[in-house]
C-alpha cells in the first residue's frame, strides 16, 4: 500500500521568513495530494490540495509543488505569521481510497 | 465544521470495558473514517466505509470494530479497551454532494484507558 514521509517533523523559522515541508510517497498511482494544518487542540483542516495533472498550486502565501517522476511533493509558506505555527500533514491518495497521512511537521514561527 | 459532529468528545474508561464512539454527518458524504492520532505516529486509519453496511479494514484495526447502518452514522467499538487504545481519535468523511476530495474531520474524541 501507499506509505508517506514527511520531513522535517519539526521546523522553527523566524518571522517573515518562508517555510518549507516536503513529503515522499511509494505509490506512482497516487493521484491527489492534500495538506492539512491542525492547530493546538483542533481538527485537522485542508489548506491546499494538488491533483497529479498540475505541477504547481498557489494560493496567497502558500504554494505545493509536485515532482510526479521523483515521486515527491513540497509545501511553502512565504512571509511566515505567528497565526502559521501549527502541525502541518501531507497526505496522498489515488481515486476514493483512503487518504494516507504523513506523520506531521511542528512548525513554530518566532516573533 | 463541515457537519461531522463526534460523541462522546471526551472519555476515560477502565482496561477491558467496551467504548463506542459515535460520528454523525450531515452532509450526505458517502466515503466516512476513523483514524487515531498519537504523537510521533500522525493520523493511522483504523477503519473505513464506502457506503451503508460496506466497510474495510485499514492500517491499524486489530481490537477495533465499526458499523454503517445508515449515511449519516458511522460506530468505532472497542470491544475490550486496553491501554493502548489511549488515542485522539478523529472521524472523516468525504464523497458529498461536491465531491471535491476534500476530507472533512470531526472535532476529535479523546479516549483515556486506565
Amino acid at each position: 500500500g501507499e506509505n508517506v514521509e514527511q520531513h522535517p517533523s519539526t521546523l522553527s523559522v523566524q518571522e517573515g521568513d518562508s517555510a518549507v515541508i516536503k513529503c515522499t510517497y511509494s505509490d506512482s498511482a497516487s493521484n491527489y495530494f492534500p495538506w492539512y494544518k491542525q492547530e493546538l487542540g483542533k481538527r485537522p483542516q485542508l489548506i491546499i490540495d494538488i491533483r497529479s495533472n498540475v505541477g504547481e498550486k498557489k494560493d496567497q502565501r502558500i504554494a505545493v509543488t509536485l515532482n510526479k517522476t521523483a515521486k515527491h511533493f513540497s509545501l511553502h509558506i512565504t512571509e511566515t505569521q505567528p497565526e502559521d505555527s501549527a502541525v502541518y500533514f501531507c497526505a496522498a491518495s489515488k481515486g476514493n481510497t483512503p487518504l494516507v497521512f504523513g506523520k506531521g511537521t511542528r512548525l513554530s514561527v518566532i516573533a | 465544521d463541515a457537519g461531522i459532529t463526534q460523541s462522546p468528545r471526551h472519555k476515560v474508561t477502565e482496561t477491558g470495558t467496551p467504548v463506542t464512539l459515535r460520528c454523525h454527518q450531515t452532509e450526505n458524504h458517502r466515503y466516512m473514517y476513523w483514524y487515531r492520532q498519537d504523537p510521533g505516529h500522525g493520523l493511522r486509519l483504523i477503519h473505513y466505509s464506502y457506503g451503508v453496511k460496506d466497510t474495510d479494514k485499514g492500517e491499524v484495526s486489530d481490537g477495533y470494530s465499526v458499523s454503517r447502518s445508515k449515511t449519516e452514522d458511522f460506530l468505532l467499538t472497542l470491544e475490550s479497551a486496553t491501554s493502548s487504545q489511549t488515542s485522539v481519535y478523529f472521524c472523516a468523511a468525504r464523497g458529498g454532494l461536491e465531491n471535491t476530495g476534500e476530507l472533512f474531520f470531526g472535532e476529535g474524541s479523546r479516549l483515556t484507558v486506565l
